[in-house]
């Protein structure tokens, strides 16, 4: 699998926009990028993901930059409960192919700090 | 929106007891994951299930089982609780066509005194 960088913190205004960047500089042609994120003492939430056009939805937008080699999480009007880790990891998309399972596993992430 | 809801948010058992925690998810989900989430191990992955009556192996299935009788309910089941097995439990669900798009319950905090 394609490992990922994200820088470990971010601070943004409340109301701002939060980009979040993410480097997957070994990313395979079937891979897509995936976004999730985890509020202090709570469960992940999947947020987005995308293999090479841009996605947007009611959370966030992606952007993947043409040569998928790294790609930006927008949240476009941060608010306080925004503020958790952020993980972005890239697997494939696709039914589970048997030979033993592959869960999720997150790096360390971004941990997203909004202000107020 | 997807539901996925776990039986207990916190529960303390005792050494050697059997503990259930319960998952049941209300997307129709056909996959069903339980994982664990410990400070500096990251998430791990339990049992993962595609299927009623199916199961796989993850990561770190020892002392643990799981039963999957109805597609919407997938439970984990540890046979006799050890003090290394307190942790956060966490349930997932996802549709068959897409496994890592994964969709979380708000976790089990186990603690095994």
């Amino acid at each position: 699998d394609a490992k990922t960088t994200q820088p470990p913190s971010m601070d943004c205004a409340e109301g701002r926009a939060a980009n979040l960047p993410c480097n997957h500089s070994t990313i395979s042609g079937n891979e897509y990028v995936y976004w999730y994120r985890q509020i202090h003492s709570q469960g992940p939430q999947y947020i987005i993901h995308g293999l090479k056009n841009n996605e947007t939805n009611e959370m966030a937008s992606l952007i993947i930059t043409e040569d998928r080699k790294s790609s930006t999480l927008i949240l476009p009007h941060a608010t306080l409960r925004d503020t958790a880790v952020y993980y972005c990891i890239v697997r494939p998309e696709g039914v589970y192919s048997g030979g033993g399972a592959d869960g999720l596993t997150f790096g360390k992430g971004t941990h997203l700090i909004i202000q107020p | 929106d997807v539901k996925v809801t776990q039986s207990s948010r916190y529960l303390v058992k005792r050494t050697g007891e059997k503990v259930f925690l319960e998952c049941v998810q209300d997307m129709d989900h056909e996959n069903m994951f339980w994982y664990r989430q410990d400070p500096g191990l990251g998430l791990r992955l339990i049992y993962f299930s595609y299927d009623v009556k199916m199961k796989e192996k993850g990561d770190i299935p020892e002392g643990y089982s799981v039963s999957r009788e109805k597609k919407e309910r997938f439970s984990l089941i540890l046979e006799s609780a050890s003090t290394n097995q307190t942790s956060m439990y966490l349930c997932a669900s996802s549709f068959y066509e897409n496994s890592y798009e994964q969709y979380f319950g708000p976790g089990t905090r186990l603690t095994v005194t």
